[in-house]
């Protein structure tokens, strides 16, 4: 079945300091979205890309995805205090099924 | 508030008793995602409804687990004769169309003694 591995499992920065966190599928994904949770509440939805070698930025988030579709990063710039939280990277392989994996998720911890 | 609401949130329940819990999606939403999530580890896929129709089922879900969406809309998840290992945060997520972000809700938190 499909896998979906993220990394690192953990990162502490300091604040003002970037940060990425990779996503990598044994198969081809016919999309792949990032979600952030917060300590204690539920994933939100952050962005979905879609096409082969798509780039997205929100703000200081930037989200791309691989040309191969099979990977995916997302990197913040300068982080803040409120980037803290777990983010996690949700795949939907190409074979058309509806079953979402997300990978472990990336704990971020922000030192001010 | 017209998000994806869970109840109850918190359920503590001994091992062997049944549960069952319940999602409202958001309104307009015809897919419906239920998962476990443990700590450190992201959600983890348990079953897909589009309108009423359950269409997918993890291989990981045992036969103590049932859902439903009798009417497409609310959904219930029941877990049969409760083990220890039951106890999770169980979330629920719908979504609209090809686009399919899915919005989860708070979540129903399970312990099981």
């Amino acid at each position: 079945g499909q896998q979906v591995m993220q990394i690192p499992q953990y990162q502490h920065v300091q604040e003002g300091e970037d940060f990425t966190t990779y996503c990598n599928s044994s198969t081809t994904l016919s999309n792949i979205q990032w979600y952030k949770q917060r300590p204690g509440g539920h994933p939100v939805f952050l962005i979905q890309l879609v096409k082969s070698g798509e780039v997205k930025k929100q703000k200081r988030l930037t989200f791309q995805f691989g040309e191969a579709k099979k990977n995916s990063s997302l990197h913040i710039t300068a982080t803040q205090t409120t980037d803290v939280g777990t983010y996690f990277c949700a795949a939907r392989d190409s074979g058309g099924y509806q079953k979402v994996t997300f990978g472990i998720g990336t704990k971020l911890q922000v030192i001010p | 508030d017209t998000g994806v609401s869970q109840n109850p949130r918190h359920k503590i329940t001994k091992r062997g008793q049944n549960v069952t819990f319940r999602c409202d999606p958001i309104s307009e939403h015809n897919r419906l995602y239920w998962y476990r999530q443990t700590l450190g580890q992201g959600p983890e896929f348990l079953t897909y409804f589009q309108n009423e129709a359950q269409l997918e089922k993890s291989r990981l879900l045992s036969d103590r687990f049932s859902a439903e969406r009798p009417k497409g809309s609310f959904s219930t998840l029941e877990i049969q004769r409760t083990e220890q290992g039951d106890s999770a945060m169980y979330l629920c997520a719908s979504s609209l169309g090809r686009l399919d972000t899915q919005y989860f809700g708070p979540g129903t938190r399970l312990t099981v003694l």
